[in-house]
């Protein structure tokens, strides 16, 4: 059974920095993955879908990439700002029916 | 820009009372799907639904029911609930990926 892990489960950054958010899930056949961004009390936000056969994707300040063989996507955030506090959920799907397994997420706090 | 719409926000309900969550999309999205998230246990889907009158049970189905007679409506019904349902609700749309979500109900059971 696909298990999806996020290390650290919080984190605590100064303004300016860059910085990584981890996951790893145990079954490498996967179909794609996805990072959400979900504010407090809100729903999800999809920041970046990586699909089976792509390495990396990006988006702004934003840059996932993808190693199936290891089990293991990073989410790197350039330049953090205190709007990016949320928490950020990663998400994999096994096949094209779209059900996705997720992780328990990184909560993020930028200091000012 | 999609919009996944649930009715509530917050609802509190008492245990054994026949609840109902609904979500509304306004994208002609074939897939429809219904998540509790939990501390500690993420998002875990209940059911999913991929075409009207179409359904499929996801991870946790037990003590839940769903309803699609309509392409952008999905109903979620807890038919007798009970304290350990006491969850946020979300529920998501999609045409293929990615999936767009709702804002979420906080449902209580008293």
């Amino acid at each position: 059974k696909q298990e999806v892990t996020q290390i650290p489960a919080a984190l605590s950054v100064p303004e300016g920095e860059n910085l990584v958010l981890n996951c790893s899930f145990t079954d490498s056949a996967i179909y794609n993955l996805q990072w959400f961004r979900q504010d407090p009390g809100k729903g999800l936000t999809s920041l970046l879908l990586i699909q089976s056969s792509q390495r990396e994707q990006t988006s702004g300040r934003l840059n996932a990439s993808l190693d199936k063989s290891s089990g293991r996507s990073t989410l790197y955030i350039a330049a953090s700002q205190p709007g990016d506090s949320a928490t950020y959920l990663c998400a994999v799907s096994m096949d094209s029916s779209y059900k996705l397994i997720f992780g328990s997420g990184t909560r993020l706090l930028v200091r000012p | 820009d999609v919009k996944v719409t649930q009715s509530s926000r917050y609802l509190v309900k008492r245990t054994g009372e026949k609840v109902f969550l609904e979500c509304v999309q306004d994208m002609d999205h074939e897939n429809m799907f219904w998540y509790r998230q939990d501390p500690g246990l993420g998002l875990r889907l209940i059911y999913f639904s991929y075409d009207v009158k179409m359904k499929e049970k996801g991870d946790i189905p037990e003590g839940y029911s769903v309803s699609r007679e309509k392409k952008e409506r999905f109903s979620l019904i807890l038919e007798s609930a009970s304290t350990n349902q006491t969850s946020m609700y979300l529920c998501a749309s999609s045409p293929t990926e990615p999936q767009h979500f709702g804002d979420g109900t906080r449902l209580s059971i008293l």
